[in-house]
This record gives C-alpha cells, sequence and structure tokens, in this order.
C-alpha cells in the first residue's frame, strides 16, 4: 500500500518551543488532513488542506503542503504540555477515496 | 451529540470465536471506515463504506467483514479470530470519503 511517512518518529522539544513535522506522501492526492492522537483514544481532527491551497492557519497550527515535492508540515506554535500526543497525517487519493495515513509523529513537550 | 460510538470498548477472546464490534453514527454521514492501530505501524484501513450497501476492502481486509445496511450503522465482523488480530480498532465517519473524520473511541480486542 502507499503509505505516507512521517518524520520525525518522535520529537521533544521545550514548552513554549515551536514544534514542527513532516509528512511525505507517494501518490497525487485530493486532500491532506492531520490529526491528533493521545496515547491510545481516538483519533481527533486538527487540519485539512486541498491541493490547490500551499498553506493554512488554524489558531496555534500551521500546515503548508508542496505537491511538487509531495510533503506537508505542521507547525505547533508556543507548545504547551497538553500538545503532547502523537500526530498523523492522513491522504486520499484522486482515484479513489481511501485513506492512507503516516505512522505518526510522537511529540512530548516537556514542562 | 454528534458522536461516532463503537462497543465492546474492550474485549478478550479466544481463537475461532465469532464476534461483531458496532459502530454507530448520529450525524447522517455517508462514508464510514474502519481502522486498526498496531505499535510503528499507524492506522491502517480495514474496509470502508462511500454509502449504504457500498463496501470496499482497504489495506488489510483479511480476515473481516463489514456490511452496510443502514446509513448509521457499520459493524465489523470477524468470522474467525486469530492472535494477529489482537489490535487497537477505530471505526470513522464522515460526510464523504476525503472530508474530516469523526473517530470513535476504539476497541481494543485481544485474541488468545
Amino acid at each position: 500500500s502507499q503509505q505516507g511517512e512521517e518524520d520525525p518518529q518522535a520529537l521533544s522539544i521545550q514548552e513554549g518551543e515551536n514544534a514542527t513535522m513532516n509528512c511525505s506522501y507517494k501518490t497525487s492526492i485530493n486532500n491532506l488532513q492531520w490529526y491528533r492522537q493521545n496515547s491510545g483514544r481516538g483519533l481527533v481532527h486538527l487540519i485539512l488542506i486541498r491541493s490547490n491551497e500551499r498553506e493554512k492557519h488554524s489558531g496555534r497550527l500551521r500546515v503548508t503542503l508542496d505537491t511538487s515535492k509531495k510533503s506537508s508540515s505542521l507547525l505547533i506554535t508556543a507548545s504547551r504540555a497538553a500538545d503532547t500526543a502523537s500526530y498523523f497525517c492522513a491522504t486520499d487519493g484522486i482515484s479513489n477515496y481511501q485513506l492512507i495515513w503516516g505512522a505518526g509523529t510522537k511529540l512530548i513537550i516537556k514542562p | 451529540e454528534a458522536q461516532v460510538t463503537q462497543n465492546p470498548r474492550y474485549l478478550i477472546t479466544v481463537t475461532g470465536k465469532k464476534l461483531t464490534v458496532t459502530c454507530s453514527q448520529n450525524m447522517n454521514h455517508e462514508y464510514m471506515s474502519w481502522y486498526r492501530q498496531d505499535p510503528g505501524l499507524g492506522l491502517r484501513q480495514i474496509y470502508y463504506s462511500m454509502n449504504v450497501e457500498v463496501t470496499d476492502k482497504g489495506d488489510v481486509p483479511e480476515g473481516y467483514k463489514v456490511s452496510r445496511k443502514e446509513k448509521r450503522n457499520f459493524p465489523l465482523i470477524l468470522e474467525s479470530p486469530s492472535p494477529n488480530q489482537t489490535s487497537l480498532y477505530f471505526c470513522a465517519s464522515s460526510l464523504w470519503g476525503g472530508d474530516e473524520q469523526y473517530f470513535g473511541p476504539g476497541t481494543r480486542l485481544t485474541v488468545t
């Protein structure tokens, strides 16, 4: 299957710092989404960016999409302890609606 | 409250004993999906459904069955569970396939 990849696999930063994680994918997409998961719980949608968009903001989140490089980045500014979670990207292909997920980035915010 | 519910939340069973995990959504969503999550592998899609009576295989459909007889329900059936199906399972729904997914709380299944 064509699975996305997140980078890094794990990230540990101090509270207040910015956190950046990346997602790469293999095929052309309609949309790319980012989700957060707290310790074995259900995933929560953060942001959706369409293939014709380059950047999107939501509160402290900034997502960029580079379709030429087939990659996206999620920036969390001014991190908080509550941001500690795993973050996943998901893409849906042009020819079908099967969602392909990355393996996730585990983010730890140290107080 | 808009939500996706799954039952049971935890299940321990033995190899070969048929089981069903229910999933229900109250948002009138067209699209529903089942995932399994295993350490280091992220989410893998098992089956998805674009609408009533329409289902398609995801990445890992072997050993699973689904049905979509009503819009709100999308049960996952394991006819003969095996230990390699021990996993955390999530049901999700959305208005359409590429839209924001709403996830259920998860079902932790152990097959001994």
